[in-house]
């Protein structure tokens, strides 16, 4: 079936350094795409969207870029803080007959050490 | 940014009692909410859409009769979990968007069901 993965469950950075979260998706009919960044025992919270018809967009600290010829979503951070750890997701919007519907990603792991 | 607040934030409860989960938009209506699971080191899978003064939408595989979701209002959605059982101790989230895209949905912190 059509699904939306993460190619590593872990991702472990220095303090400072950039990080690279990706993400591949298989559905091409998809009209946003999201990151989430999640902490422990809490909910997600909106990092950065992009539309399918962009290739990138940047944010405070954080990029997105989109391939679709690859179908590949990544996130990029810059100078990684020990407050970025938690997990990401990357999810896709589709609208659907019953609406708009977010599809969820298997989520990456960060951990920042210092 | 617009807040959705969900209660209770952890709820323990005995094998065959019902819990209610309520999903509330503080400073927006929400007309349509969405309710999902989560297990340890997983992702986030929908279970239902919940709409304002209609009938939910149950994802396939979702026990609608097992996990009834009610829409009373444009701020509150709630999710009762029937008869639970231990297979039921999850993590629940509720989202709510505040445009017509769910690039602006905003989502509660979670309701951590333990049955025992």
């Amino acid at each position: 079936g059509e699904s939306v993965g993460l190619h590593l469950p872990t991702l472990s950075v220095q303090e400072g350094d950039n990080s690279i979260i990706n993400c591949a998706y298989s559905n091409s009919a998809s009209d946003y795409f999201i990151w989430y960044k999640q902490e422990s025992g809490k909910g997600p919270q909106f990092i950065i969207d992009i539309r399918s018809n962009m290739d990138k967009r940047q944010g405070q600290r954080v990029t997105v870029l989109l391939n679709k010829t690859v179908k590949h979503l990544s996130l990029q951070i810059a100078a990684t803080q020990p407050g970025d750890s938690a997990v990401y997701f990357c999810a896709e919007n589709r609208v659907t007959g019953g609406g708009n519907k977010l599809t969820f990603g298997t989520g990456t792991q960060l951990k920042v050490e210092l | 940014g617009a807040v959705v607040s969900q209660h209770p934030s952890r709820v323990i409860c005995k094998s065959g009692t019902s819990v209610k989960i309520e999903c509330r938009s503080l400073d927006f209506q929400a007309t349509t909410m969405f309710w999902y699971r989560q297990f340890p080191k997983k992702s986030l899978m929908l279970m239902a859409t919940s709409n304002e003064g209609s009938k939910a939408t149950y994802e396939q595989g979702v026990e609608k009769d097992k996990f009834l979701i009610n829409h009373a209002s444009l701020t509150l959605s709630t999710l009762t979990v029937t008869s639970a059982h231990p297979e039921d101790s999850s993590f629940y989230i509720c989202s709510a968007p505040t445009g017509t895209s769910n690039t602006e949905a905003f989502f509660g912190q979670g309701t951590r069901l333990t049955v025992v």
